[in-house]
């Protein structure tokens, strides 16, 4: 039974293009998040839900929208992609103090 | 300048040879945790600790959270081919927001 399941596994792209990751938790956990791993392996917070609300929001271009249709989900969209937008994009759930991570999503922008 | 500092950033051993890995700030955490990523994969966690001095033991690995609660180490004994991986540090301020360091990547040579 896979966890935190994210699709796709690989997006490629060119730039401008509007994109979006999806993002499911198995788990009934009430928090979620997206974070962006850069290619010096930075993990960085970029998003935070809480049973569908909105909890933490970090220094990301507005180009980025997280939604939550429900608490098992949390999507990202992508709007005019840019080169710099190229990493690893990895979705979480909390229990506790452990995250749970899924798989990740390779975007590239070209 | 990132919150938590690593070092080193890498790190490559022979099979059988011991090694540490610390995790550095300024900050004072209230949890701080280590995470071990492998390629292709999202981070999994392996200790959290969350008291100063706290030392944790998992078979070969001795976590260890500093006295202030601002750094901590990770020590391996013995290391083996399947320790290979890249190990995160990552501090909580309030239990739902987690700060990750700079990250080391360790090789270890049969």
């Amino acid at each position: 039974d896979t966890a935190v399941s994210q699709t796709p596994k690989y997006l490629v792209t060119q730039m401008g293009n509007d994109k979006s990751i999806k993002c499911e938790q198995n788990l009934g956990h009430d928090t979620m998040y997206w974070y962006k791993q850069d290619s010096k392996k930075f993990l960085k917070i970029m998003f935070s839900y809480n049973n569908k609300e909105l909890i933490i929001n970090e220094t990301v271009p507005n180009r980025f929208s997280p939604k939550s249709p429900d608490k098992a989900h949390l999507n990202l969209h992508i709007n005019s992609l840019e080169l710099g937008d190229s990493a690893v994009y990895f979705c979480a759930s909390l229990s506790g103090l452990e995250l749970f991570f899924g798989p990740g999503t390779r975007l590239t922008v070209l | 300048t990132q919150l938590l500092e690593q070092s080193p950033q890498f790190l490559s051993i022979q099979e059988g040879e011991n090694l540490t890995v610390y995790c550095n700030s300024s900050s004072v955490f209230s949890s701080l945790q280590w995470y071990r990523q492998e390629p292709g994969e999202g981070p999994v966690l392996l200790v959290t600790v969350v008291t100063g001095g706290e030392v944790k033991k998992l078979k070969r690995l001795t976590f260890q959270f500093g006295d202030a609660r601002k750094d901590s180490s990770l020590h391996i004994t013995a290391a083996q081919p399947g320790d290979t991986g890249l190990y995160l540090c990552a501090g909580s301020y309030t239990g739902n927001q987690f700060y990750f360091g700079t990250g080391t990547s360790l090789t270890v040579i049969p």
